[in-house]
């Protein structure tokens, strides 16, 4: 079990720029979930994926947001023309056994 | 939409001692899961101990219990012999089938475990 990895750890972008942020959850979960963590709360759901469908995505904060997982394997988070307010902790989770959601290390996004 | 009230933003215990932690939250539903994370500083988020609704025995994880009171809605975390390891920010979640698993997160316990 090699747990949820995120990649990149960190990435500083100057505004207006695209970025993009993968995830691979463990291999043998279906659901993977993204959130987003602003400096001291908790993080808020943004959108999740079953196998390779995207289930729920009213959440993303605007249409600059968007999320694909293509083979239901790894999935990408990209922000278009970031904002300083898009600066952030980016957080991904896999649903294991008893609906127990396990998190990756993150992606920090800073926006200058 | 279901709310997660943490109504203490800090916390200090001294190591070896006995900490309580307070959520309470709002749903209609009736089916649904509590869990603790806990989140250390620049680390990744971990599970603590989770709590199926349905289930009236209170969860216990070795130095971690919780108090669920389902009618009044409250879900606190007791943390026994308190280690320095414990410091972190701690999170209560709420999840339910309805909003397909995805946490609804609280805003966090800072807690500090001092020598």
């Amino acid at each position: 079990d090699t747990g949820v990895s995120q990649d990149p750890r960190h990435k500083i972008t100057k505004r207006g720029q695209n970025v993009t942020f993968r995830c691979d959850p463990i291999s043998e979960h279906n659901r993977l979930y993204w959130y987003r963590q602003t400096l001291g709360q908790g993080p808020e759901f943004l959108t999740y994926f079953q196998n390779e469908a995207q289930l729920e995505k009213s959440r993303l904060l605007s249409d600059r947001f968007s999320a694909e997982r293509p083979k239901g394997s790894f999935s990408t988070l990209e922000i278009q023309r970031t904002e300083q307010g898009d600066s952030a902790m980016y957080l991904c989770a896999s649903l294991g056994v008893g609906e127990t959601q396990y998190f990756g290390p993150g992606t920090r996004l800073l926006v200058l | 939409a279901q709310t997660v009230t943490q109504s203490q933003p800090e916390m200090s215990v001294q190591e070896a001692e006995t900490v309580t932690l307070s959520c309470t939250y709002d749903t209609s539903e009736s089916n649904y899961y509590l869990f603790w994370y806990k989140q250390p500083p620049s680390r990744q988020m971990i599970l603590v101990i989770r709590q199926e609704a349905y289930k009236q025995q209170n969860a216990t994880e070795n130095r971690f219990s919780v108090n669920f009171q389902k009618a009044a809605k409250s879900f606190s975390l007791k943390i026994s012999d308190s280690q320095l390891g414990d410091t972190a920010m701690y999170f209560c979640v709420f999840m339910n089938s309805n909003s397909g698993y995805a946490l609804n997160f609280g805003k966090g316990t800072s807690l500090l475990v001092t020598p």
